[in-house]
């Protein structure tokens, strides 16, 4: 089946810095979602991006399928963005939604 | 339009007991998915239901678990004689469309807290 990588997997921040969040993977999809689950559990819908670029406030990603990865840019870093950062594919011809496992982001104040 | 709804929040069971996961789809979505986090991990698919049929149940194990979405009412994921290792976070998620073309996103509920004692 499709395989799903993400990095870093751990990520410190001060708050204010920005950073990019890498999801690999390794066959082609149709669909390519990016989640941010909070402290609390809740799994928040950010980007739902199979291909190109979209922008949501300080949060933007890119979708190049061709070569088969997604960046999730997260500028002015908050500590409300602490939490994982899931990346999530349902590859071409598939049925189910594979998830990356994950990039646990603290922000410090 | 109300989301995606999963009851109950929290489920405590002793081992042997049964749980029963409720998920309500968001409106007008006809395919469900299960997902099961367990603690400090990602999220594993279980199975893909649409109204009445079982498209895919690659990711459940094959004994005590079952899952079934009929034509009324909200899809269930059931957990006979549960075991500690069962203990996990159930997520539902639902979309418009399943189907291997689609281009529909998931829609998760807030999950359902299972704890085994």
């Amino acid at each position: 089946g499709i395989q799903v990588e993400q990095s870093p997997p751990d990520l410190i921040l001060q708050e204010g810095a920005n950073s990019t969040l890498r999801c690999n993977f390794s066959d082609s999809v149709n669909n390519l979602q990016w989640f941010h689950q909070n402290p609390w559990g809740q799994l928040i819908n950010l980007f739902y991006i199979p291909s190109g670029t979209k922008q949501n406030g300080r949060l933007s990603a890119t979708t190049v399928a061709t070569e088969r990865y997604s960046l999730l840019y997260i500028s002015s870093s908050q500590t409300t963005d602490s939490g994982v950062y899931f990346c999530a594919v349902l590859n071409t011809g598939g049925f189910k939604t594979i998830f990356g496992a994950g990039t646990r982001l603290f922000v410090k104040a | 339009n109300a989301g995606v709804m999963q009851n109950p929040r929290h489920l405590v069971r002793r081992r042997g007991q049964e749980a029963r996961l409720r998920c309500s789809p968001m409106k007008g979505h006809s395919h469900v998915y299960w997902y099961r986090q367990l603690p400090e991990e990602g999220l594993k698919f279980m199975v893909y239901l649409q109204k009445e049929n079982i498209i895919d149940e690659s990711g459940m194990p094959k004994e005590r678990f079952s899952a079934e979405f009929p034509k009324e009412g909200p899809s269930i994921l059931r957990i006979q004689q549960v075991v500690r290792g069962d203990s996990a976070a159930y997520f539902c998620a639902s979309s418009t469309d399943g189907t291997p073309l689609s281009n529909s996103p998931l829609h998760f509920g807030n999950g359902t807290r299972l704890t085994v004692t």
